[in-house]
């Protein structure tokens, strides 16, 4: 089985911009989460999604959101970019029935 | 909201020697903690987890325990090798739903 796959893997943005990341699941895992990992705040959870519906969320600002696909991919977006957005953005993948999570490599977003 | 403490921050063990790491948690609504191994670029691999009606549970040479009273878990890993140098990340959560992660802790295994 495939596991969790992001892309893309790195980004530079400057500040201002906006800027979309991708997550697919692994086959068959119906929820998607979003972490934000930095060396400062270290792993801190965004939001999931299950079946195309935001089941939870993180305490980030409104410019941090995202979506589910029916085919349960998933997008992050972050509007508005600032220098703090800097960061290892993780999402993870599970069949969403108190199981296991599991990681994809993560997107590696630099803001200038 | 649930938060997760973990200690040490760092740990270096020689080789063959075993490593602990210490996790608490403030919701006893808890019931699934997870541990996490992420290596340099990689994301968070999961090792082990258990669940809050087990008090132990064990995989080759590395075992979690769960003490639900006293609100701790701990990894414990046997016969360290270079490979298990890493970070690890402990995780707290309800039904498989809002994780919360501990800070992590690097483990340098000296050969």
């Amino acid at each position: 089985k495939a596991g969790v796959t992001q892309t893309p893997r790195y980004l530079i943005k400057t500040r201002g911009q906006q800027v979309t990341l991708s997550c697919s699941p692994i086959s068959g895992h119906r929820s998607v989460s979003w972490y934000q990992q930095t060396p400062g705040q270290g792993l801190q959870f965004l939001f999931e999604y299950f079946s195309e519906t935001q089941r939870n969320k993180g305490n980030f600002p409104g410019r941090f959101s995202g979506r589910q696909f029916s085919n349960s991919r998933s997008e992050m977006n972050v509007s508005t970019l600032e220098l703090g957005d800097s960061a290892l953005y993780l999402c993870a993948s599970s069949d969403g029935q108190y199981n296991e999570q599991f990681f994809g490599p993560g997107t590696r977003l630099t803001v200038l | 909201g649930e938060n997760v403490e973990q200690h040490p921050s760092t740990l270096s063990v020689q080789e063959g020697d075993s490593a602990v790491i210490k996790c608490t948690y403030s919701d006893s609504a808890s019931n699934y903690f997870p541990w996490y191994k992420q290596e340099l670029g990689k994301g968070p691999q999961l090792i082990i987890d258990i669940r809050s009606n087990v008090g132990e549970k064990k995989d080759q040479r590395i075992a979690v325990t769960l003490n639900k009273t006293a609100k701790h878990f701990s990894l414990h890993i046997t016969e360290t090798q270079p490979e298990d140098s890493a970070v690890y990340f402990c995780a707290a959560s309800s039904y498989g739903q809002n994780f919360v992660f501990g800070p992590g802790t690097r483990l340098s295994v000296l050969p």
